[in-house]
């Protein structure tokens, strides 16, 4: 199975912070990786699909790269409501593969 | 618009079954691939497995492959996920999830609210 690793498992960052979460594949998985936004009581909530597209009705603050096997979400700048529990998720090849996730907190 | 709604999660016993549904609405139900995820107590996300959109070809995760089946009835536009033998290790929100794009497999860019089980005696 693909394993993806995130980094940093948590971190805390102020108002206005710009953020970067990193998501890391044990093999190639070209762009088929997406990230998604966790709120307690909530679904989760898709925020990018095929690596650096925005999905539906995201705010213009976040964005997503990739560097060869590493995947990056990033918010430009912080927002109360940004914090949350963000997960990457793997679909290039079954069994589909979900990180540990990165708990964001406002400092 | 696009509604997932589970039911059929509670309080059942080890070794117990147990089937969950999703009724969908606000799109054409047999053109989608649909999965089915869970969140476990402890925040871990898993893939459980996903259906073809006339339900001719499933996949699973190894570890559930043999105790989970994934099924739906496009009739009545509904998902199903039956659990047998269940453990301690299934309690978890379950959710039903839509690819986005018709006829395909992939990301989940629709998902409904979950359904919780708690497997426990």
């Amino acid at each position: 199975d693909i394993q993806l690793t995130q980094s940093p498992s948590s971190m805390s960052a102020s108002l206005g912070d710009r953020v970067s979460l990193t998501c890391q594949s044990s093999q190639g998985i070209g762009n088929y990786l997406s990230w998604y936004q966790h709120k307690p009581g909530k679904p989760p909530k898709p925020m990018i699909y095929y690596a650096t597209n925005l999905a539906d009705g995201v705010p213009s603050r976040f964005s997503g790269s990739r560097s060869g096997s590493d995947y990056s979400l990033t918010i430009s700048s912080l927002e109360s409501e940004d914090t949350a529990i963000y997960y990457c998720l793997q679909y290039d090849e079954y069994p589909y593969t979900f990180g540990a996730g990165t708990k964001l907190e406002l400092k | 618009e696009v509604q997932l709604v589970e039911s059929g999660g509670g309080l059942v016993q080890p070794g117990a079954s147990l089937k969950l549904s999703c009724v969908a609405s606000g799109f054409t139900f047999s053109d989608y691939w649909m999965s089915w995820v869970r969140q476990t107590p402890g925040k871990t996300m898993e893939w459980i497995g996903d259906i073809k959109y006339d339900g001719s070809y499933t996949n699973y995760a190894p570890s559930l492959k043999n105790r989970f089946t994934i099924s739906r009835d496009n009739a009545k536009s509904t998902l199903y996920l039956q659990m047998s033998n269940v453990r301690s290790e299934d309690t978890a929100t379950y959710y039903c999830t839509r690819a986005r794009i018709r006829g395909t497999t992939g990301w989940f860019a629709y998902w409904g609210q979950g359904t919780l089980v708690t497997v426990s005696s």
